[in-house]
């Protein structure tokens, strides 16, 4: 499969803990964004990487979140202390217009 | 600000009938157009785009029409078929020279197609 994934496919957590996600994306691209989802809404822009220079982050994009793409590839994203207000779906793309499953987060 | 407006949350049609799924921008930079499918709990899938220098573009069942003059764009799925009961998302993309290249989404339109 030479599209982009993501994992895991659903989080449950209690509101404070840490999650990270991961996104692989299609091969070669060097493009890759994240995004979240809530209900209702269209996705919205959460930051985007060049390579592995991060080079725009939206003020969705509160302290408590960070994200990496190390060397290029595959990324992660991390939200500390989470709160119940983090519950979506958290997708990630591919230059720039192929998406992955998303990962669904529910704070409790 | 919302850039991207699909003003009808909803559209309920009968199988073998047209969809017709409305969408406006306001940001005249915007210069490529995308429609999306997305099922529940999984990730959009994309259907199909048009660039601003033309005026339709034809895949299979779906047609999408752009008016750049009144910033509007429209996706048509003839005939529509029960598979297609999914909310459609329109999403617009500014030039890639001098951007980051990130895609601005409207909420979406749910639509039902009844047997």
């Amino acid at each position: 499969d030479t599209g982009v994934s993501q994992n895991p496919r659903h989080k449950i957590t209690k509101r404070g803990q840490n999650v990270t996600f991961r996104c692989d994306p299609i091969s070669e691209h060097n493009r890759l964004y994240w995004y979240r989802q809530t209900l209702g809404q269209g996705p919205e822009f959460l930051t985007y990487f060049q390579n592995e220079a991060q080079l725009e982050k939206s003020r969705l994009l509160s302290d408590r979140f960070s994200a990496e793409r190390p060397k290029g590839s595959f990324s992660t994203l991390e939200i500390q202390r989470t709160e119940q207000g983090d519950s979506a779906m958290y997708l990630c793309a591919s230059s720039p217009q192929y998406f992955g499953p998303g990962t669904r987060l529910l704070v409790l | 600000d919302q850039q991207v407006k699909q003003n009808s949350p909803s559209l309920s049609v009968q199988e073998g009938r047209i969809s017709i799924l409305n969408c406006d921008y306001t940001n005249s930079m915007f210069d490529y157009f995308l429609w999306y499918k997305k099922y529940p709990a999984e990730g959009p899938t994309f259907l199909i785009s048009i660039s601003s220098i033309k005026d339709k573009n034809e895949d299979g069942r779906f047609t999408v029409f752009l008016n750049k003059s009144a910033k509007h764009l429209s996706l048509h799925i003839v005939p529509s078929q029960p598979g297609d009961s999914a909310v459609y998302f329109c999403a617009a993309l500014p030039p890639p020279e001098g951007s980051n290249y990130k895609l601005t989404f409207g909420k979406g339109t749910l639509l039902t197609v009844n047997p």
